[in-house]
């Protein structure tokens, strides 16, 4: 298993659709993860933190699965503005500093 | 406060010649990473540096690619000869690493095309 995967997707849905995407990640030592949301042209961004008890912030819900060792980012109703690519970060173990990022899962939210 | 700053934002370039990207990251972080972003291959990381120091540059494609930090407040990424495939966005990322893993802040790219 690579160390993280992601479905590229696209992921097509329609406003106020409610969508949820995966990150499996192959190191079960890692205890904390990150989503980060990059837009068209720009910088990736932290989105969310993600621990073992999970994480909500408005729309936006965060998971881990450590026994599947996967985290999952379900986003309720989908606004045209979510529309970006999402990157699942795994952070570094064995004493690294370097964390590994996913390719990301592209999201279009259409009228 | 300024984020992290990169320049130049584009560069335009033909074949075989030398490029010099730069970067200011956050102050008071010690953590500065370099990475490459293209469709084909993602994110990929370049070359991390934790106070001033090149720890792993492993992701360094080859001796055309080199990295400087020579203060906490400014690094390089300087290619040469520069080379059509070395076309994507390249973005420097910081953050404040102690005993544990911080958020990365992102830069907004140097966007290269070496025609």
């Amino acid at each position: 298993r690579k160390e993280v995967e992601q479905d590229p997707g696209p992921f097509n849905v329609p406003e106020g659709a409610t969508v949820a995407f995966n990150c499996t990640y192959s190191n079960s030592a890692s205890q904390s993860f990150f989503w980060y949301r990059q837009d068209c042209r720009k910088e990736p961004k932290l989105l969310m933190s993600v621990y073992s008890s999970g994480n909500e912030d408005g729309r936006f819900t965060a998971q881990l699965n450590r026994a599947s060792q996967y985290i999952s980012l379900l986003i309720r109703d989908s606004k045209l503005s979510d529309s970006a690519t999402y990157l699942c970060v795994v952070p570094p173990s064995g004493g690294s500093y370097i964390p590994t990022f996913g390719r990301g899962t592209s999201l279009i939210v259409h009228p | 406060d300024a984020g992290v700053i990169q320049s130049p934002r584009h560069e335009v370039t033909e074949m075989g010649q030398e490029v010099t990207l730069r970067c200011k990251p956050i102050s008071g972080h010690n953590s500065l990473f370099w990475y490459r972003q293209t469709m084909m291959r993602g994110l990929e990381l370049l070359i991390y540096f934790n106070n001033n120091v090149p720890i792993d540059d492993s992701g360094m494609p080859e001796d055309r690619f080199s990295a400087k930090m020579p203060n906490a407040s400014f690094s390089t990424l300087k290619i040469q000869p520069s080379e059509p495939r070395d076309s994507a966005v390249y973005f420097c990322a910081s953050s404040f690493s102690a005993t544990a893993f911080q958020e990365l802040f992102f830069g907004e790219g140097s966007r290269l095309t070496v025609l």
